[in-house]
Parts: C-alpha cells; structure tokens; sequence
C-alpha cells in the first residue's frame, strides 16, 4: 500500500441496502476525511477525523455515519442508501499542525457509488 | 464560515499559451491557506500548489504560480507554457488556521488545451 487505499472502487446498490466504504492509509497521517463529488458542486465534506477515537461532521454528514478505531481506517458507512447518495466518495488524509492551515490533503482513488 | 468561488465557464486554452483560473474567497479567519487541486479525466485528485496568507511571496511550483490579492480575495491559478496534460478540472480550497478548520473547495473550472 502506498498512500490511500480506497474499496470498493465501484459499486451498484439498491435502495435501502447498507454500504461501508473501506479507507486505508499507510502514511501515520493523523486527520483524515470522507468527501463527496458531484457535478456542478465541487467536493463536500461527509465526516472527518482529527485523530484515531474521534470523529466529527462535515457539510453533509446526514445519512452516513464513520468510525476511527485506528489510524490507519476510516470506514464511511450508509445505514440505510438512498438514490441521493449516487455520487463519487473520496478518502483523504492528512497531518495537522501546520501553520496558516498548510496541511496538504493527500486523497484515495475515490468510490463511485451508484444507488438505484 | 468559508466560501470558495470557481465562476469561469469550461475554459479552452491553445498549447503553450498561459492560462489563469480564476478563485475568489471569503473567510472571517484571520490566517487561512488556499490550495489548488487538479482532476484528470482518470479522477484522481492532484495537489498543486499552496498559498498561505501571510506569505510574503506568491507561490510558484514549476509552471503553476498563484496569483494571490489579499485585499481582492482572490487566488487565481497562472499555468504557463500550457500542455495537452494540463486538460483537467482544477479546484481552488482554503482552510483556515484553527485546529478544527478543514478544507472547502470550490465547485471547479473545466481546463481543455487545444493543439
């Protein structure tokens, strides 16, 4: 592994089904994060985590939950999938710390999630 | 709050010409970063280039610059010498100083280089 790993890479799931996206990163990076893509919206934060035990929400935390046990994962799971959650999900991470908030994102490969 | 604004059409350049994409800003943070990302048709997302407020000098990686106006708000991205590579869509980000601020992107510019 190098970076972030990011599972399924694609996936079709009927309404109503449960769903985890699998985030790994090999990189000790302590923050990491779930966006969404969508045209014409640009990428919106889910959920994030400043470090392993916490976790908090973003612009559009509503329908998923995540969960930061280790360093290393940071699943983001929908409970219950809804058409509206049809989107691109893209892991990122990063260090905290740096000054005037330096802290470049390094981001996964992204999730293409289609729910019918 | 932060807000980030992308409002260029999809935009076309002609090889080796230079470009600039526009972003524009607002933030009530007193020290705040702002980033460029890159997205090629594969879709991965490609760090670029940073700015940090209190910067003295405008940033520069390779053939990216940042043309950063405090007082206009605005960070707009300068590619020179464009290539056929650089088609992409590009994302202007901030993120304030506090431990708790994370990184707002904008909605992104459509870069397409003609040969």
């Amino acid at each position: 592994i190098a970076g972030i790993t990011q599972a399924p890479t694609s996936q079709i799931l009927a309404a109503g089904r449960r769903m985890t996206l699998r985030c790994t990163q090999d990189m000790r990076h302590n923050a990491m994060y779930w966006y969404r893509q969508d045209l014409g919206l640009g990428l919106r934060l889910i959920h994030y985590s400043n470090t392993a035990g916490t976790t908090g929400k973003g612009e559009v935390p509503d329908g998923y939950s995540v969960s930061r046990a280790n360093t290393d994962d940071f699943p983001l799971t929908l409970a219950s999938a809804v058409p509206s959650q049809t989107s691109v999900y893209f892991c990122a991470s990063s260090v905290t710390g740096g000054r005037y908030g330096a802290n470049v994102l390094t981001f996964g490969a992204g999730s293409r999630l289609t729910v019918l | 709050a932060q807000k980030i604004t992308q409002t260029q059409p999809g935009m076309f350049v002609q090889e080796k010409e230079a470009v600039t994409l526009d972003c524009t800003y607002d933030t009530s943070d007193p020290s705040y970063g702002l980033f460029w990302y890159k997205q090629p048709s594969s879709g991965e997302m490609i760090f670029l280039i940073y700015q940090g407020s209190y910067d003295q000098q405008n940033a520069t990686e390779g053939r990216y610059s940042l043309n950063f106006q405090k007082a206009r708000k605005s960070a707009n991205l300068v590619i020179s010498a464009s290539q056929l590579g650089d088609s992409a869509m590009y994302f202007c980000a901030m993120r304030g100083d506090g431990a708790n601020s994370k990184l707002t992107f904008g909605k992104g510019i459509t870069l397409s280089v003609r040969p």
